[in-house]
């Protein structure tokens, strides 16, 4: 349907390694975000991508969204304990205020 | 300080009982939101209300009731007829009724419901 599937469910790694998320869809996107959601907490907003190809960055955070917009990755370099949770995208449905989130992806740090 | 409160924390459920989850917000938002989440199944929209005295359903929404009599508060019954209550709630809010495109949501932070 209507939603967007995210890979992997679990990462583990050790404080100073890389690590990345998917989102896809079968669909092509309107927009991508990305939400962050601490243990214990709520989500929280990081981005949006709009453009297709699009790249931002948010210090060691990099975000992208496919050339066909039916993609997305964050990518976060030398991990820190701080990167703890669980990241989610969601696409948004044009037009309506509805907003559909992948599984998530739930990081563990070790130090 | 702007924000959407929710509460209680933590509620329990008896079996057959109706209990209701209150969500306030101060931001001026049109827009609110009931989402549920169980763990590995990311969130799941329940109800949507883009404006005063109107809801839509969203995917999950058998079992559960909204209202939605004033703009600054969403309030989510979960009935007796929803048979696996157990899991965190989380209600949002987004600024507008109209599509922005720069719209995001912004949440609460969340009831723990579970069955007794």
């Amino acid at each position: 349907g209507q939603q967007v599937m995210q890979i992997p469910q679990y990462q583990h790694v050790q404080e100073g390694e890389d690590f990345t998320t998917y989102c896809n869809s079968s669909t092509t996107l309107s927009n991508i975000q990305w939400y962050k959601q601490r243990p214990g907490g709520h989500p929280v907003f990081l981005i949006q991508l709009v453009k297709s190809g699009e790249v931002k960055k948010q210090k060691r955070l990099t975000f992208q969204f496919g050339e066909a917009k039916k993609n997305s990755s964050l990518h976060i370099t030398a991990t820190q304990t701080t990167d703890v949770g669980t990241y989610f995208c969601a696409r948004t449905v044009p037009n309506f205020n509805k907003f559909y989130f992948g599984s998530g992806t739930k990081l563990n740090v070790k130090p | 300080d702007g924000g959407i409160t929710q509460s209680p924390k933590y509620l329990f459920r008896k079996e057959g009982q109706n209990v209701t989850l209150s969500c306030e917000q101060n931001l001026n938002h049109d827009a609110m939101y009931w989402y549920r989440q169980d763990p590995g199944q990311g969130l799941r929209l329940i109800y949507y209300s883009q404006i005063v005295n109107d809801f839509q359903k969203g995917d999950i929404a058998e079992g559960y009731s909204v209202s939605r009599e004033k703009k600054e508060s969403f309030p989510l019954t979960v009935t007796s007829a929803q048979k696996n209550p157990t899991a965190f709630y989380l209600c949002a809010s987004s600024v507008s009724l109209r599509w922005v495109e720069d719209e995001k949501l912004f949440f609460g932070s969340g009831t723990q419901l579970s069955v007794l």
